[in-house]
């Protein structure tokens, strides 16, 4: 068990490209979070998956972010037509969904856009 | 009102002090609440959770929680340099977890 991993760890972009991050969890766990964190504030809840199932978005996920889970192990977060404003750290965290739902947290992918 | 609120700090205290940490939140259904340490640079990592009302103990961290009052604390006692880092209050809100801002601790030596 080597955590939860997230790749790329740092991307720069420019203004109008895609982005796509990748987190792996800890094997065992079924539930998965994505976070954004900007320089200052506590992480954001964006979305969360149980299994393969997208059960909850907040309402910080516009159009332009999608989040998959296809085979309920790894996670995939895409950004479009990437805004100087989506500069930020982006979290993935890992939990088993039993008991109290602690979650553990990834490296993280920091997003610079140009 | 924001759903968890903590002071950003910077709260500085002295190698050896008791650094006390507060936090609020918003939602009375809330049952579960975390503290989460994270360094500069560094991504989140669980110190203490708590469900009951009352103390937790854990080596030098404590952590209270009161209901009725939605007030979650940490305190650290015989705070050492290393403890310097943002500590981030954790509540949840259903299956998610909300995160209020941190509160910066520098312990100096």
């Amino acid at each position: 068990d080597t955590g939860v991993s997230q790749d790329p760890r740092h991307k720069i972009t420019k203004r109008g490209q895609n982005v796509t991050f990748r987190c792996d969890p800890i094997s065992e766990h079924n539930r998965l979070y994505w976070y954004r964190q900007t320089l200052g504030q506590g992480p954001e809840f964006l979305t969360y998956f149980q299994n393969e199932a997208q059960l909850e978005k907040s309402r910080l996920l516009s159009d332009r972010f999608s989040a998959e889970r296809p085979k309920g192990s790894f996670s995939t977060l895409e950004i479009q037509r990437t805004e100087q404003g989506d500069s930020a750290m982006y979290l993935c965290a890992s939990s088993t969904g039993q008991g109290a739902n602690v979650l553990t947290f990834g490296a993280g992918s920091r997003l610079t856009v140009l | 009102q924001k759903e968890v609120e903590q002071n950003s700090g910077p709260l500085s205290v002295p190698e050896g002090a008791i650094a006390s940490l507060n936090c609020t939140y918003s939602d009375r259904g809330s049952q579960s609440f975390f503290w989460y340490r994270q360094y500069s640079g560094k991504s989140p990592e669980l110190i203490m959770s708590i469900y009951s009302n009352g103390d937790k103990e854990d080596g030098r961290f404590t952590a209270q929680l009161n209901k009725a009052s939605q007030y979650v604390s940490l305190l650290i006692r015989d705070s050492q340099p290393s403890d310097s880092a943002t500590y981030l209050c954790a509540v949840n809100r259903g299956t998610a977890l909300i995160f209020g801002k941190g509160t910066t601790l520098s312990v100096s030596s």
